[in-house]
């Protein structure tokens, strides 16, 4: 059973430019959260996605947007890219009938020069 | 703002002793409680949760303590093991559906 699985694993790019990551969740979850934890930082909410819809949001600017797709998998987009958006960005995925327990992938490392 | 806060960036325990982490929070309307672990190059894993009703939760070496008047919840490590060494996040939401806020972890060394 494969569990939450993100890609790419790392990636850069310059400032202005636009980056998209992607999540599948582990099998039988339907609720994606997507977060950012820059270095020596805790994870930091981004939003969630639930039935295709944004559910949640944390404080992040509109250039960060994503998307859920109908098999539960889900799109992180970032554009304007920023020097303090380099960051380790985790997915988690979450089941029905949550417990609170977050499943997270091992996260795409997003270096802006 | 921080809402949950790890004061302490590290700490080194023997292997065999016990390992407390500590946790504070400011919201009050933090419901439930959570501490995950995370390893280098891996995701963070979910280690034990509480919620708020409950001052008190175990399971195996891990136990959590929750003082809800100080805002206050530690993890007890019994008896620390050498794969124990790790960051440990402590974690909290209003909810148990609602997001997940984490502190800023507490990287753990448990010495030989």
């Amino acid at each position: 059973d494969a569990g939450v699985t993100q890609s790419p694993t790392h990636l850069i790019k310059t400032r202005g430019q636009q980056v998209t990551l992607r999540c599948s969740p582990k099998s039988g979850h339907d609720t994606v959260s997507w977060y950012q934890q820059a270095l020596g930082q805790g994870p930091q909410f981004i939003f969630q996605y639930y039935e295709e819809e944004e559910r949640q949001r944390g404080n992040f600017p509109d250039r960060f947007s994503g998307h859920q797709f109908p098999n539960y998998s889900s799109e992180l987009n970032v554009n304007a890219l920023l020097l303090g958006d380099s960051a380790l960005y985790l997915c988690a995925s979450s089941p029905p009938k949550n417990t609170g327990e977050l499943f997270f992938g091992e996260g795409s490392r997003l270096t802006v020069l | 703002d921080q809402q949950v806060k790890q004061n302490s960036p590290s700490l080194s325990v023997q292997e065999g002793r016990i390992s407390i982490l500590n946790c504070d929070y400011t919201n009050s309307m933090f419901d439930y409680f959570l501490w995950y672990k995370k390893y280098p190059a891996e995701g963070p894993t979910f280690l034990i949760s509480i919620s708020s009703i409950k001052d008190k939760n175990e399971d195996g070496r891990f136990t959590v303590f929750l003082n809800k008047s100080a805002k206050h919840l530690s993890l007890h490590i019994v008896p620390s093991q050498p794969g124990d060494s790790a960051v440990y996040f402590c974690a909290a939401s209003d909810r148990w559906d609602d997001k997940i806020i984490f502190g800023k972890g507490t990287r753990l060394h448990i010495l030989p």
